[in-house]
């Protein structure tokens, strides 16, 4: 069975420094997803794509994250610098197109100390 | 006011019975629904989906949408210790109709 994968599953950093996510879609997938989600509350989304262009990230932090899917397959979330209010679970997800059903990967959990 | 809310629970029931999970919406326009099941720890799972006004059963589960009340359910039946997680409900809502989640309601199935 088609999964999303993600890694890593876990990073422990320091605030200040930059940390990195990075996601494989399932395949044929053209939408791709990243959501964060803090402990007690539902995924939020970051960024979505369609193949490799950005159609919403409006919730993202832009002075801080940063978000790409270069060849429209896979994509890397990246936090510079982190602080201690981005611990969370990031997510990734998939879909075979806009608004169909999300398939998710098994998450990062980050903590920042 | 959330756009999708749902009881936080816990929401303990024994097993074998009937776990009944709600959840209204905002958008009056919204066509897609959707039940994620999540371990402690772990990402969403989907369970069922759901387009159309009535009762999609699927196993044990069954969705319940009635778009009239911006309401959704999702019943299951004959409840398992296994069934105990967070159960989230989402939504396509928006102009960009993003998905939008609740908070989720924790379940616990009582051996």
């Amino acid at each position: 069975e088609a999964e999303v994968a993600q890694s890593p599953r876990y990073k422990i950093t320091e605030k200040s420094q930059a940390v990195a996510f990075w996601c494989d879609p399932i395949s044929g997938h053209a939408t791709l997803y990243w959501y964060r989600q803090i402990l007690g509350q539902g995924p939020e989304l970051l960024v979505q794509f369609q193949d490799e262009s950005v159609v919403d990230d409006s919730q993202l932090p832009k002075d801080r994250f940063s978000a790409e899917r270069l060849k429209g397959v896979d994509s890397t979330l990246k936090i510079q610098p982190a602080e201690l209010g981005d611990s969370a679970m990031y997510l990734c997800a998939s879909s075979l197109d806009f608004q169909e059903t999300q398939y998710f990967g098994p998450g990062t959990r980050l903590l920042v100390l | 006011q959330k756009e999708v809310e749902q009881n936080s629970g816990p929401l303990s029931v024994p097993e074998g019975a009937i776990a009944s999970l709600n959840c209204t919406y905002s958008d009056r326009g919204s066509q897609s629904f959707f039940w994620y099941r999540q371990y402690s720890g772990k990402s969403p799972e989907l369970i069922m989906s759901i387009y159309s006004n009535g009762d999609k059963e699927d196993g044990r589960f069954t969705a319940q949408l009635n778009k009239a009340s911006q309401y959704v359910s999702l019943l299951i039946r004959d409840s398992q210790p296994s069934d105990s997680a967070t159960y989230l409900c989402a939504v396509n809502m928006g102009s960009a109709r993003q998905l939008t989640f609740g908070s989720g309601t924790q379940l616990t199935v009582l051996p």
